[in-house]
């Protein structure tokens, strides 16, 4: 599975939209980019994935560039409860594959 | 749907006993389901890869005869950790994949494994 960078945290105003960044430039044709996030002391939630298309789902929107070799996870309008480390992975899409975690973003959403 | 729990949420044992942490998919087929660990302030870390009816598949460095998958059913899997010692205190998480359809994985609410 290919490599992704992230920064390792950010901060975020209630109620303004939160833009994760994510670069994977050695991402395969056949690779999807995944997001997840863990609140503390929880297992990791799955948000939203995608190819090459922008995807957007009740939770946020998924920007992939034309390239495929970066990508940004929007939260629309951030909540104290959004407070999370956010984790962008890439892999194959078969469902038997595992998941490769590296550092994440650690977000603060702050009042 | 796509229910995964984790049973029990919180244990805590005495060096040298065994403690089974179960797994279970509530409302789907699962035919693959993976175990994780994950110390303070650190990132998951993939112990082990479980298919039902298979032996586990167990990433380098993971002691099989330690850590003791069981894969039985499609919405079942346990990890028994054996003669635990204070070190192997963790938190332990498991996630589930269904055996159709959509293709991210599920995870359960994790475990917190504390050995005195």
């Amino acid at each position: 599975d290919a490599k992704t960078t992230q920064p390792p945290s950010m901060d975020c105003a209630e109620g303004r939209a939160a833009n994760l960044p994510c670069n994977h430039s050695t991402i395969s044709g056949n690779e999807y980019v995944y997001w997840y996030r863990q609140i503390h002391s929880q297992g990791p939630q799955y948000i939203i994935h995608g190819l090459k298309n922008n995807e957007t789902n009740e939770m946020a929107s998924l920007i992939i560039t034309e390239d495929r070799k970066s990508s940004t996870l929007i939260l629309p309008h951030a909540t104290l409860r959004d407070t999370a480390v956010y984790y962008c992975i890439v892999r194959v899409g078969n469902a038997g594959n595992m998941l490769t975690f590296g550092g994440g973003t650690r977000l603060m959403v702050k009042p | 749907g796509a229910v995964v729990s984790q049973h029990p949420s919180r244990v805590i044992c005495k060096s040298g006993t065994s403690v089974k942490i179960e797994c279970r998919s509530l409302d789907f087929q699962a035919t693959t389901m993976f175990w994780y660990r994950q110390f303070p302030k650190q990132s998951l870390m993939l112990m082990a890869t479980s298919n039902e009816g298979s032996k586990a598949t167990y990433e380098q460095g993971v002691e099989k005869d330690k850590f003791l998958i069981n894969h039985a059913s499609l919405t079942l899997s346990t990890l028994t950790v054996t003669s635990a010692h204070p070190e192997d205190s963790s938190f332990y998480i498991c996630s589930a994949s269904r055996r159709e359809g959509l293709n991210e994985q599920f995870f359960g609410p994790g475990t917190r494994l504390t050995v005195l």
